[in-house]
């Protein structure tokens, strides 16, 4: 499987903390891709940054890449209950034409 | 989910029975694609396709078979359906492979 694998597997936090995981990857990739996962529904994107990029943001994320380590994270400022859900990563790996998708984090942020 | 839509949302089937599960989009996108998401596995790629009649195996492509005779619908059909295949299967859509995707809501099948 080429399946990304992120880290952790689960988090808990408070309203208002940050909240950071990590996705690493095996191969070569042209870009990297954050979705989001409410209880239930389909993933929805959130983020893509692109092999020749090492950090881009958008609103309270942050996301970041190192190619030499195949490894990306992706930060969440000032976490809100509604930001509870379940964060993938997914990769183009050896550009292939379909994203492979790691196994998730499941985030809990406590009000 | 804004221009693809799956059907059925649920689906309960007994074991050797056929299932088709249907996607369809508004988007005008080249590329669908069908996903299984199983607890531990995350999402594997089952089969996609990158045009009418053009499709191609993914990942966990035994026992599953497809068809996309339009642009806009790309139907997944379990021929003899098993308990191993009781899953959530996602439907997604992309203009190029490596495109953000758009998913739809998923289908919920259980296999008895």
């Amino acid at each position: 499987s080429q399946q990304g694998e992120e880290d952790p597997q689960a988090l808990s936090i408070q309203e208002g903390e940050n909240a950071t995981m990590n996705c690493s990857y095996k191969t070569s990739i042209n870009n990297l891709q954050w979705y989001r996962q409410n209880s239930g529904r389909g993933l929805v994107h959130l983020i893509l940054i692109r092999s020749n990029e090492r950090e881009k943001h958008s609103g309270r994320l942050r996301v970041t890449l190192d190619t030499s380590k195949k490894s990306s994270s992706l930060l969440i400022t000032a976490s809100r209950a509604a930001d509870t859900a379940s964060y993938f990563c997914a990769t183009d790996e050896n550009g292939a034409n379909n994203l492979f998708f790691g196994t998730g984090t499941r985030l809990t942020v406590i009000p | 989910d804004a221009g693809i839509t799956q059907s059925p949302r649920h689906k309960v089937t007994e074991t050797g029975t056929p299932v088709t599960l249907r996607c369809h989009q508004t988007e005008n996108h080249r590329y669908m694609y069908w996903y299984r998401q199983d607890p531990g596995h995350g999402l594997r790629l089952i089969h996609y396709s990158y045009g009418v009649k053009d499709t191609d195996k993914g990942e966990v492509s035994d026992g599953y078979s497809v068809s996309r005779s339009k642009t806009e619908d790309f139907l997944l059909t379990l021929e003899s359906a098993t308990s191993s295949q009781t899953s959530v299967y996602f439907c997604a859509i992309s203009d190029l492979p490596a495109d953000p995707y758009t998913f739809g809501s998923g289908t919920r099948l259980t296999v008895v």
